[in-house]
């Protein structure tokens, strides 16, 4: 079945430093790969996608490759602010019959701190 | 502005006692999820709706049960059959089912088995 395993946290920056989430996946097929955002007592925001190999998602600097080869989505920004404190999760989409249900990974706690 | 809400926010529950959770949507998507979040764990998929009047199991559906009565909503019923019901519950909605899509999340109800 299909799979997510992403970086274990937490993870603590200071503000302008460069943050890296590792995500691999499992999957039959040619999935889509998102990631969401949580910030404290709310619910999960669309973050950025890509539906294909090689595409890169992007949004509010973050950005992501969809990258067949190695089976990965690593989420990467180059300069994070403390507004970016919040848990990241990894999730794919199956493609055919069925299988468009979501699978998460566990999520990353990320900490920026001034 | 179209979104999902989900009522109440927090919600206590005495042991053996059921309790309903609401979810609707006025996004005009066909298929609804719930979720369950636990501290430090990714989303588990509760039960799934893909139309009105139907709905499908998902890997955590036990002492749990939905139903899809208008294309709005999809409430949510933890019954006194589930052995730990204290978690974050969240509920999602897609445009279609049978493609990927986005899924869009309500800002969740935090359950609390007293």
């Amino acid at each position: 079945g299909n799979s997510v395993t992403q970086m274990e946290g937490p993870v603590t920056l200071s503000e302008e430093a460069f943050l890296t989430i590792n995500c691999t996946y499992t999957a039959t097929g040619y999935p889509s790969l998102f990631w969401y955002v949580q910030y404290p007592g709310e619910g999960l925001q669309l973050l950025l996608k890509a539906t294909k190999a090689d595409d890169k998602g992007s949004n509010k600097g973050f950005e992501a490759t969809y990258r067949k080869e190695t089976t990965s989505f690593h989420l990467e920004k180059g300069s994070v602010q403390v507004s970016d404190s919040a848990v990241y999760f990894c999730a794919l989409s199956g493609y055919g019959s069925n299988d468009y249900k979501l699978s998460f990974g566990a999520g990353t706690t990320v900490t920026v701190r001034a | 502005d179209g979104g999902i809400t989900q009522s109440p926010k927090y919600l206590f529950r005495k042991e053996g006692q059921n309790v309903t959770l609401s979810c609707e949507q006025n996004l005009n998507h066909d298929a609804m999820y719930w979720y369950r979040q636990d501290p430090g764990q990714g989303l588990r998929l509760i039960y799934y709706s893909q139309i009105v009047n139907d709905f499908q199991k998902g890997d955590i559906a036990e002492g749990y049960s939905v139903s899809r009565e208008k294309k709005e909503s999809f409430p949510l019923t933890v019954t006194s059959a589930q052995k730990n019901p204290t978690a974050f519950y969240l509920c999602a909605s897609t445009k279609r089912a049978g493609e990927v899509n986005t899924q869009y999340f309500g800002p969740g109800t935090r359950l609390t088995v007293l």
